[in-house]
């Protein structure tokens, strides 16, 4: 059964500091990452694709990385917004963890 | 969350009662995919369908059927709806090529009292 475990469960941070959001998986055979962000009550938006090919992805203020090879992912949010407050997800195929709960503080 | 129909937007059941979401995508892809997520919790899958024709459960199918009508629908039913299915459910399509990249629809909001 794949796994997706994303660290830290919750974050609050001040506004203009740099993050890093980490999502494991138990499953080392990944192809196509999606990281999406989904504010509270509402549906859920792709922010980044690394495909099977990359390792990488960039996107604005966002950086999505992928080692395949030890089952993580990251994404780096840079000079954090009160606007990045939203819970981010990284589902491994169909399947979601908890995901990441961000508060950015003006 | 162009390309995925999702109706109703919301819903109020007795518990007993029956019902149908229905979940249209446009763009022609093989997989589609239903989830609920209760409030503070993750996405959890409920059913999935592969192709036109085919379903299969995920981790939380007990108490829905679900109908691959064309490639284009796949509708979600709850025969009897019970209190612990007040959710919100999603649907989804995915892409292929080598996994897949879902597309998600705007979610249905169900309330069963």
């Amino acid at each position: 059964k794949q796994e997706v475990t994303q660290i830290p469960a919750a974050l609050s941070v001040p506004e203009g500091e740099n993050l890093v959001l980490n999502c494991s998986f138990t499953d080392s055979a990944i192809y196509n990452l999606q990281w999406f962000r989904q504010d509270p009550g509402k549906g859920l938006t792709s922010l980044l694709l690394i495909q099977s090919s990359q390792r990488e992805q960039t996107s604005g203020r966002l950086n999505a990385s992928l080692d395949k090879s030890s089952g993580r992912s990251t994404l780096y949010i840079a000079a954090s917004q009160p606007g990045d407050s939203a819970t981010y997800l990284c589902p491994l195929g169909a399947r979601f963890g908890a995901g990441t709960r961000l508060t950015v503080k003006p | 969350n162009a390309g995925v129909t999702q109706t109703p937007k919301f819903q109020v059941l007795k518990t007993g009662q029956s019902m149908t979401l229905q979940c249209a995508q446009d763009m022609n892809h093989n997989s589609m995919y239903w989830y609920r997520q209760d409030p503070g919790m993750g996405l959890r899958l409920i059913y999935y369908s592969a192709s036109e024709g085919t379903t299969d459960k995920g981790e939380v199918p007990n108490g829905y059927n679900v109908s691959r009508l064309n490639k284009r629908e796949f509708s979600l039913r709850l025969e009897s709806a019970a209190p612990s299915q007040t959710s919100v459910y999603f649907c989804a399509y995915g892409r292929s090529s080598g996994a897949n990249v879902l597309t998600f629809g705007a979610g249905s909001r169900l309330t069963v009292l």
